[in-house]
């Protein structure tokens, strides 16, 4: 039981380019999530899938596209990234049971120079 | 979803309880209290959660205020692995409790 798995761990990218985050969950979980992290700053969400077929917007979703592949799989797109995008980027995923506990993986670390 | 106000951080010694502090005045009854704990270079693990009872977990207890607008989070002996950002969040299961707002949280530091 591998939990929330991310790749890659690390990436640089130029200013224009375009690259995909990939999440994938185990737990069989309805629900995924993807936030960034500035240094010295808390979580913003980006994007959500409450379940399998529904994206929404979360605080901070210029810039980035995702797709609920399947209900594994959930991935974030920078289409033409900028240095305002360089971030820790986290994948989490969650059910609907009681608490709603999120569960998070180990972080993507992208630099855009 | 609501805000919370914690500190920016605080300081304990090993082997201490710890009171971690959060104001959550604006809650709203279908609210749970959540906290998570964020290890440096690692992504934020679930720690308690709770409504309007006081909890308790192999990790930590939740004391939650008469009035739901203020809890405290309590580490009964800090070690030094529990050195992290803690994060106080609501989550209105209502709504689905997806946009919870993480702030800056409380990072706290464990002196050997």
């Amino acid at each position: 039981n591998a939990g929330v798995t991310q790749t890659p761990k690390f990436q640089v990218l130029k200013t224009g380019q375009s690259m995909t985050l990939q999440c994938a969950q185990d737990m069989n979980h309805n629900s995924m999530y993807w936030y960034r992290q500035d240094p010295g700053m808390g979580l913003r969400l980006i994007y959500y899938s409450a379940s399998e077929g529904t994206t929404d917007k979360g605080e901070v979703p210029n810039g980035y596209n995702v797709s609920r592949l399947n209900k594994r799989e959930f991935s974030l797109r920078l289409e033409s990234a900028a240095p305002s995008q360089t971030s820790v980027y986290f994948c989490a995923s969650s059910d609907q049971g009681q608490g709603y506990e999120q569960y998070f993986g180990p972080g993507t670390r992208l630099t855009v120079t | 979803d609501a805000k919370t106000t914690q500190p920016n951080s605080m300081e304990s010694n090993e082997e201490e309880p710890v009171h971690l502090p959060c104001n959550h005045s604006t809650i709203s009854g279908t609210d749970y209290i959540h906290w998570y704990r964020q290890l440096p270079s690692q992504g934020p693990e679930y720690v308690i959660h709770g409504l309007t009872s006081n909890v308790n977990n192999r990790m930590a207890s939740l004391a939650i205020a008469e009035d739901r607008k203020s809890s405290t989070l309590i580490l009964h002996r800090a070690t030094l692995r529990d050195a992290a950002v803690y994060y106080c969040i609501l989550r209105d299961l209502n709504t689905g409790g997806f946009k919870t707002i993480f702030g800056a949280g409380t990072r706290l530091f464990v002196k050997a």
